[in-house]
C-alpha cells in the first residue's frame, strides 16, 4: 500500500523562479496538509484541505505561496517567485477523518527539500 | 488556542537506559494526542496516539505514553533505548472542533550513546 507520495524529492532553483511541489495523498483519505520545516521555525502548517476544499490557509507566509487540490488524489504547492528564505523541507500529509472524530492520524510523505539560490 | 510544549530540545541517553520525553499541551476540551518520530532525511512516522479510554497507550518500537489530564501532559517513555532510536520526536495535539488540524511541538532530538 503506497503511502503519501511527494515529488520532486529535491529541488534546487534560482531566486525568482517558480517552484511547484506535488503531492499524492493516500487513497481514500479526505484531508490533506502542507507543512514546512526549517531549523529556525520547526514544523509549520501552511494550509490544509478537507474534501478538496481549503479550510485554513492562515499559515501561508505570503501571496507568493498558493496551493490547489483539483481532485482527491492530487495537490500542488506553488511558490512564485521563489526567494532564498523559502529554502526548507516541505511535507505533505494526509488523513482520513470520520465524524464524530474531527482529527485523526496524519500520514506524512518523505518531503521535498527545496533550495533557492 | 491549542499549543504544545516540549521543554527538552536535546536529550542524550546511553543505550539500554530508560527514556522519558516530556510533552505538555494546552487545549480547551478533550485533546487528541500524538507522538511522531522523524529520522534524518525522512518524514514523520506515528509512534502512538491517544483519543480516549486507557490513559496508558502502547505504540510501536516499544514506546508508551501516559495521558495525565491533571498535569496536561503526555510523556513518552521507553524502558530500554536502542541506538536506532536516535531521532527527533514530536508531540502533537488536536481534537474535536479543530477540523483536522494538529499543533506540533518544537521537537526533542534524542542522541543515544553506545
Amino acid at each position: 500500500d503506497a503511502g503519501v507520495i511527494q515529488s520532486p524529492r529535491h529541488e534546487v532553483t534560482e531566486m525568482g523562479q517558480e517552484v511547484t511541489l506535488r503531492c499524492k495523498p493516500i487513497s481514500g483519505h479526505n484531508s490533506l496538509f502542507w507543512y514546512r520545516q526549517t531549523m529556525m521555525r520547526g514544523l509549520e502548517l501552511l494550509i490544509y484541505f478537507n474534501n478538496n476544499v481549503p479550510i485554513d490557509d492562515s499559515g501561508m507566509p505570503e501571496d507568493r505561496f498558493s496551493a490547489k487540490m483539483p481532485n482527491a488524489s492530487f495537490s500542488t504547492l506553488k511558490i512564485q517567485p521563489s526567494e532564498p528564505r523559502d529554502s526548507a523541507v516541505y511535507f505533505c500529509a494526509s488523513s482520513l477523518v470520520s465524524l464524530p472524530r474531527s482529527t485523526d492520524t496524519q500520514y506524512f510523505g518523505p518531503g521535498t527539500r527545496l533550495t533557492v539560490l | 488556542a491549542q499549543s504544545v510544549t516540549q521543554p527538552d530540545i536535546h536529550i542524550t541517553v546511553s543505550e539500554g537506559a530508560s527514556l522519558e520525553l516530556r510533552c505538555n499541551y494546552s487545549y480547551g476540551a478533550t485533546p487528541y494526542l500524538f507522538w511522531y518520530v522523524q529520522s534524518p532525511g525522512q518524514g514523520l512516522q506515528l509512534l502512538l496516539k491517544y483519543f480516549s479510554g486507557d490513559t496508558l497507550v502502547q505504540g510501536i518500537k516499544g514506546f508508551e505514553a501516559e495521558f495525565k489530564r491533571s498535569q496536561s501532559s503526555f510523556n513518552l517513555r521507553k524502558p530500554s533505548v536502542h541506538w536506532s532510536d536516535a531521532a527527533e520526536y514530536f508531540c502533537a495535539v488536536g481534537g474535536a472542533g479543530t477540523a483536522s488540524k494538529l499543533t506540533f511541538g518544537t521537537g526533542t532530538r534524542l542522541q543515544v550513546t553506545l
